[in-house]
């Protein structure tokens, strides 16, 4: 089936750290990537996105590339900050069955220390 | 400000209470979504509403009933929840159904005791 793996939280950082958050996706067809964040007390929000392979997302220093060979869409930022502190979300979208779905993964907490 | 809002931000209520979530867009999008995250669990879709169709329930149990009036408005009905539906709830919406970004509300904490 269609499905998205991130890495397991909690990721702890300082400031400027570079950071990584793994995601992998197991999907028939060519899925959609997006990454949502959600800062404490709010809903998502789109991060970025790429819809076709080897396309990059960037959006606030955050940067994505979709990997078709590794079925990967890794976050990167390389200088983060504390207001960075929250959930990320890897998702993708596929057409199933006529419609559409947006499969999220687990999330994985992110705390930037200053 | 995402443009969607929901009532209330939290909610206890007991296992036999009968109470409603609500969710509301002012951003002309004509797909409503009903999410549930539960922690150290992938958000799930429970219902989406689309033109103001329900097109898909995610296999949610019959205690959750969502009601869409209009295509700014989203209701999810609660009654005899049990424990195990604590979780945020979250509403959100897009202009076509699975069509990106969805726009989310900031979700209601629900707790049953």
């Amino acid at each position: 089936g269609n499905s998205v793996t991130q890495m397991e939280g909690p990721v702890t950082l300082s400031e400027e750290a570079f950071l990584t958050i793994n995601c992998t996706y197991t999907a028939t067809g060519y899925p959609s990537l997006f990454w949502y964040v959600q800062y404490p007390g709010e809903g998502l929000q789109l991060l970025l996105k790429a819809t076709k392979a080897d396309d990059k997302g960037s959006n606030k220093g955050f940067e994505a590339t979709y990997r078709k060979e590794t079925t990967s869409f890794h976050l990167e930022k390389g200088s983060v900050q504390v207001s960075d502190s929250a959930v990320y979300f890897c998702a993708l979208i596929i057409t199933q069955g006529g419609s559409e779905k947006l499969v999220f993964g687990k999330g994985t907490k992110l705390t930037v220390n200053p | 400000e995402t443009g969607v809002t929901q009532t209330p931000r939290h909610l206890v209520m007991g296992m036999t209470n009968k109470k409603s979530l609500k969710c509301e867009q002012h951003l002309g999008h004509n797909a409503m979504y009903w999410y549930k995250q539960s922690a150290k669990k992938p958000l799930e879709l429970m219902f989406v509403y689309n033109f103001k169709e329900q097109t898909e329930n995610n296999s949610v149990p019959s205690r959750f009933s969502p009601e869409c009036p209009n295509s700014s408005h989203l209701f999810l009905h609660l009654h005899t929840l049990q424990p195990e539906d604590s979780a945020l709830y979250l509403c959100a919406s897009s202009l076509r159904a699975a069509e990106q970004p969805q726009h989310f509300g900031d979700g209601t904490r629900l707790s049953i005791l």
